[in-house]
């Protein structure tokens, strides 16, 4: 079976702070993608990729950027982090219509 | 954009009776309708799906039922267990090579032993 690392697993950032998460998988799909997950509203899209070096946006993206350098790998940035901001951002992958699979999720606190 | 409505926030069900999580979506062409768990500390993890030319699907003690014209599908747990507490997540996507998940608010599910 394959794995989805995301790195770090917390990341406490300052107002204004640029920040990035990354994210591996092995699982060697062409899809993959990043979700916010706020405390009562589910997941929201920020980007998804749906091979290496192509980007699409979400309905969330706005304040993010994202990289897709390897098929393996996709990597999300907050631009600038706002203030008291608290979200577990979650990476995910999958093949055409069938089960995605996510990391663990990266926990961010912004002070 | 689709829209996914998750109606339960939360449900309390005593162990061994049946769970119903009901969710809504607004595309008519959305084809794909997966679950998703999410235990206490952990992240989601696939339960089971749907796709948009059955209406049914059973999997052990997990059912899904679609109904494409009231544009609703549901996830009944039969016989539930203390393990099978968590937030369940139902999703909806549209056909095609590459899509997008559109996921509801999620409902926190309660087994009392």
């Amino acid at each position: 079976g394959g794995i989805i690392t995301q790195t770090p697993k917390f990341l406490i950032g300052q107002e204004g702070q640029k920040l990035t998460l990354k994210c591996q998988q092995n699982f060697n799909h062409d899809t993959m993608y990043w979700y916010r997950q706020d405390s009562g509203k589910g997941l929201r899209l920020i980007y998804y990729s749906i091979t290496e070096n192509d980007l699409q946006k979400g309905d969330l993206s706005e304040g993010y950027d994202a990289s897709r350098e390897k098929k393996s790998s996709f990597s999300l940035t907050v631009t600038s982090a706002q203030k008291n901001e608290m979200a577990v951002f979650l990476c995910a992958s999958s093949i055409t219509q069938t089960e995605v699979f996510f990391g663990k999720g990266t926990r961010l606190t912004v002070v | 954009g689709e829209k996914v409505e998750q109606h339960e926030s939360t449900l309390s069900v005593r162990e061994g009776d049946s769970a119903v999580i009901n969710c809504t979506y607004t595309d008519t062409a959305s084809s794909y309708f997966p679950w998703y768990k999410q235990e206490a500390g952990k992240s989601l993890h696939f339960v089971i799906d749907i796709r948009s030319n059955v209406d049914r699907k059973q999997s052990q003690r997990l059912i899904v039922l679609l109904d494409k014209k009231a544009k609703r599908f549901s996830l009944h747990i039969t016989a539930t267990q203390p393990e099978d507490s968590a937030i369940y997540f139902c999703a909806a996507s549209l056909p095609g090579g590459y899509q997008n998940f559109y996921f509801g608010k999620g409902t926190s599910l309660t087994v009392i032993p």
